[in-house]
């Protein structure tokens, strides 16, 4: 039973670039959560998706989209890069919309020059 | 206020030490606790659940209170591999299972 993953592991990028970040959930889940991580500094809630539609967000701007397929699978989008978008990135799934445990991928660590 | 707060440490304790974190949260209506764990560079894997009446799980003990807004966890008989972050994390009342994690506390557990 395959776990959440997630690619590219690792990418650089340079500023005012785009990057698109890719997720596939834990088999039976249907939810997936993005999270950023700035070094020394928890998990932040970006936006989650659910039935291919973005359920929630948090305190991010709109140069972070995302997407979800009928697959379950989803997709970060983040536009006009800055160097404060050098974090790992989280994807985390679960099942349903209770308050299920969430299954986190390796993440994807991204470094913006 | 950030919504969860926690010592960062570093805790830097010796094998067979007993160990305890502490958490705060400011929202009083949030439903949900847990305890993460991260390792260097590596995702949070969720180490437990934590429910008011306290539960334990082999070495580790969580315990909740509602009335001070408080989560905390002991670590006993601390063992090299326990070395690493621990998170603490809240469910927000969405009812979308959105998690709130505080900044983590770091322990090293030497010989």
């Amino acid at each position: 039973d395959a776990g959440v993953t997630q690619s590219p592991t690792h990418l650089i990028k340079t500023r005012g670039q785009q990057v698109t970040l890719r997720c596939s959930p834990k088999s039976g889940h249907d939810t997936v959560s993005w999270y950023q991580q700035a070094l020394g500094q928890g998990p932040q809630f970006i936006f989650q998706y659910y039935e291919e539609e973005e359920r929630q967000r948090g305190n991010f701007p709109d140069r972070f989209s995302g997407h979800q397929f009928p697959n379950y699978s989803s997709e970060l989008n983040v536009n006009a890069l800055l160097l404060g978008d050098s974090a790992l990135y989280l994807c985390a799934s679960s099942s349903g919309q209770g308050q299920e445990t969430q299954y986190f991928g390796p993440g994807t660590r991204l470094l913006v020059l | 206020r950030k919504e969860v707060e926690q010592d960062p440490g570093p805790f830097n304790v010796p094998e067979g030490a007993t160990v305890a974190f502490n958490c705060t949260y400011s929202n009083s209506a949030s439903q949900s606790f847990f305890w993460y764990r991260q390792d260097c560079r590596k995702e949070p894997k969720l180490l437990m659940s934590v429910y008011s009446s306290g539960n334990e799980d082999g070495r580790f003990t969580a315990q909740l209170n509602r009335a001070s807004q408080y989560i905390s966890l002991l670590i006993r008989d601390s063992k090299l591999s326990d070395s690493a972050t621990y998170l603490c994390v809240v469910n927000s009342l969405s009812g979308y299972n959105k998690l709130i994690f505080g900044a983590g506390t770091r322990l090293a557990v030497h010989p």
